[in-house]
């Protein structure tokens, strides 16, 4: 079975630095992604961890820990438009070569303050 | 731009009516993913095409919803005998590099 599991909601102030975190127990595991999807829109790519540790683009970085089921989204510099949902996803493949399999978790509603 | 364009973006329904959805991909993908969701949700897989060929379908996809692909390029997705459980975005999803998807904007139906 899949289960992935990441806090329902958070706040924090413009300027300052989020820690989004998620865990998951799957049963196949190629990779870990983020996605940020705003209001009413589709998700949006931001990073994809395949290897343990940090991935670092921009103010976004992403951690990975395969033997503890474990990632985290780290958002520095917090704007406005950060507010949005950040949704964990586990990469699983399919049987066919080069085809996977999305497993997301509940999504991350991150509201940023002023 | 993700290079995926769905079509419509927004269709309410009744309840009991069909209701079909396409999805294009700009340029051509072998790999195009269908996912559903619903509010408070994250997405969820619904059927997975690798070039015309459908491979994978999820048991969320009853027999009341159908895929195609016909040439390899545009897929459709299609409801019939809607029901109010049917709301939901409905998303489509191209593989690009390793395995990252990439979503097209999304069809939002809502069922009345």
């Amino acid at each position: 079975g899949q289960n992935i599991d990441q806090p329902t909601e958070m706040t924090a102030t413009e300027g300052a630095i989020v820690q989004i975190n998620c865990t998951y127990q799957t049963s196949g595991f190629n990779g870990l992604f983020w996605y940020q999807q705003h209001a009413g829109e589709a998700p949006t790519f931001l990073s994809y961890n395949v290897l343990d540790g940090l991935e670092e683009k921009g103010r976004f970085s992403s951690f990975l820990s395969r033997s503890k089921g474990y990632s985290y989204l780290l958002l520095k510099e917090l704007q406005m438009k950060d507010s949005a949902s950040y949704l964990c996803a586990v990469s699983r493949p399919y049987s066919g070569a080069g085809s996977y399999q999305l497993t997301f978790g509940k999504g991350t509603k991150l509201s940023v303050i002023p | 731009d993700t290079g995926v364009s769905q079509d419509p973006r927004h269709k309410i329904t009744k309840r009991g009516q069909n209701v079909t959805f396409r999805c294009d991909p700009i340029s051509e993908h072998n790999r195009l993913y269908w996912y559903r969701q619903t509010l408070g949700q994250g997405p969820e897989f619904l059927t997975y095409f690798q070039n015309e060929a459908q491979l994978e379908k999820s048991r969320l996809l009853s027999d009341r919803f159908s895929a195609e692909r016909p040439k390899g390029s545009f897929s459709t997705l299609e409801i019939q005998r809607t029901e109010q459980g049917d709301s939901a975005m409905y998303l489509c999803a191209i593989q690009l590099r390793a395995d990252t998807q990439y979503f097209g904007p999304g069809t939002r139906l809502t069922v009345l």
